[in-house]
């Protein structure tokens, strides 16, 4: 149990576009989501925490205007990547935790480049 | 602050020998300890975590940790390392129950190479 899913894996999108990330809870249902981003041979980052029906709470010096999340129902999350620009390649990584529970499970990740 | 110290930044061990993986934390009280692995192309998948009680914990594939308060430490142990574990290792930490920020703390990981 505790399957997280992301969609895609991989995207290319071209510099001014979006993309929207997609992060799902296969098997429960996920009071929280956390969206993290992840540099090569770094730590996560996290960029925002979103419960299910509200709006997200972004960290520090993440723009909130261009990394959109939607927590619309308790078992999918939306990332999306506005305006894209090539600093905003990265590995995208979402979490989730189950109510009343203290450990995330996490998908796989989504590859970003923008070109 | 808050914060995570992983202080092995690279570690290479030989297939059969014993692992350890150091964590210390700095926290106000005891939090929630948690040790994740990342393997290439796949996600973070939770290895063990601590909450309370018994101060050594397993988890999964045949690794235990054990949580020492005198050092603020909550390293990650495995007897016999197979070359499959080569991977990203996380520690991390969340606020006990009570706290206003739930979010986990993060290591900046220790990167296992197994050789054959």
């Amino acid at each position: 149990g505790a399957v997280v899913s992301q969609h895609p894996s991989w995207v290319i999108c071209k510099s001014g576009t979006s993309v929207k990330i997609e992060c799902r809870s296969l098997d429960f249902q996920a009071t929280t989501m956390f969206w993290y981003r992840q540099f090569p041979k770094q730590s996560l980052m996290l960029m925002a925490t979103s419960n299910e029906g509200s709006k997200a709470t972004y960290e520090q010096g993440v723009e909130k205007d261009k990394f959109l999340i939607n927590h619309a129902s308790l078992t999918l999350s939306t990332l999306t990547v506005t305006s894209a620009h090539p600093e905003d390649s990265s590995f995208y990584i979402c979490s989730a935790r189950k109510a009343g529970a203290h450990e995330q499970y996490f998908g796989p990740g989504t590859r970003l480049t923008v070109t | 602050a808050q914060s995570v110290t992983q202080p092995d930044i690279h570690i290479t061990v030989s297939e059969g020998a014993s692992l350890e993986l150091r964590c210390n934390y700095s926290y106000g009280a005891t939090p929630y300890l948690f040790w994740y692995v990342q393997s290439p192309g796949q996600g973070l998948q939770l290895l063990l975590k601590y909450f309370s009680g018994d101060t050594l914990v397993q988890g999964i594939k045949g690794f235990e940790a054990e949580f020492k308060r005198s050092q603020s430490s909550f390293n990650l142990r495995k007897p016999s390392v197979h070359w499959s574990d080569a991977a990203e290792y996380f520690c991390a930490v969340a606020p006990p129950p009570g706290g206003n920020n739930r979010k986990l703390i993060w290591g900046l990981g220790t990167s296992l190479a197994v050789n054959p």
